[in-house]
């Protein structure tokens, strides 16, 4: 059973870097096969994907977040990360990563999520 | 990109009773390559991540109960839920992958009536 777990700090300065970090367990990620997201929900509103990474490190991001957003991953942790730059309070949401299933399309993913993790509460506030 | 619009915004139904959620895309997810909807659709449960339901717009999820269905092709989809539990109150999502960046519907909340 694939779980996915988020950690870093629930509160973030205005300005600063949002960082994340990802630990999957009961499955590797260098397996190959599946991508790996991240996606956000504002508090009482609807979802938002943030952007996808490959094992091998290929990223999309979402155009309306890619200025500010890098996703990587560190395969021998089994782990992948999001730093989201410049935060504003309009980046207050929960977090979740997720695991994209799907198939592949050109040189990327056309998936869905079939594993995720519990979410992470970050608030930014000074 | 993509945008999703579900309808109700909210719901309630009876116990036992049907209940269904509508789903309409601003274009069409239909891949006529390989006849799929690239479309899926998620619970989520208040305090917990979304779970998944349905995949391929009608393909269910191992271990989803069977009273979970999903239709539609195109532009146009439902979810189904034959009989409603008092489980299933929660917010229902679709979610379309024809073309990044992925994007989801506003929700649908669920409750008993």
């Amino acid at each position: 059973q694939v779980q996915l777990q988020e950690s870093g700090p629930g509160l973030v300065k205005p300005s600063q870097t949002l960082s994340l970090t990802c630990t999957v367990s009961g499955g590797s990620i260098s397996t190959g096969g599946y991508y790996w997201s991240w996606i956000r929900q504002h508090p009482g509103k609807g979802l938002e994907w943030i952007g996808y990474i490959y094992y091998s490190g290929s990223t999309y991001y979402n155009p309306s977040l890619k200025s500010r957003v890098i996703i990587s991953v560190d395969t021998s942790k089994n782990q992948f990360s999001l730093k989201l730059s410049s935060v504003t309070a309009a980046d207050t949401a929960v977090y979740y990563c997720a695991r994209d299933r799907g198939e592949v399309h050109g040189s990327g993913n056309l998936g869905w999520f079939d594993y995720w993790g519990q979410g992470t509460l970050v608030t930014v506030s000074s | 990109d993509i945008v999703m619009t579900q309808s109700p915004d909210s719901l309630a139904v009876s116990l036992g009773e049907r209940a269904t959620i509508n789903c309409k895309s601003s274009q069409s997810v239909l891949y006529r390559s390989n006849t799929k909807n690239y479309l899926a659709w998620y619970q989520q449960r208040p305090g917990q991540p979304p779970k998944l339901l349905i995949y391929w717009a009608s393909t269910r999820e191992s271990g989803v109960p069977d009273r979970f269905s999903g239709g539609g092709s195109g532009t146009d989809f439902t979810l189904t839920i034959s009989s409603l539990q008092a489980e299933d109150v929660a917010v229902y999502y679709c979610q379309q992958y024809f073309s990044t960046p992925y994007t989801f519907g506003q929700g649908t909340k669920l409750e008993i009536k």
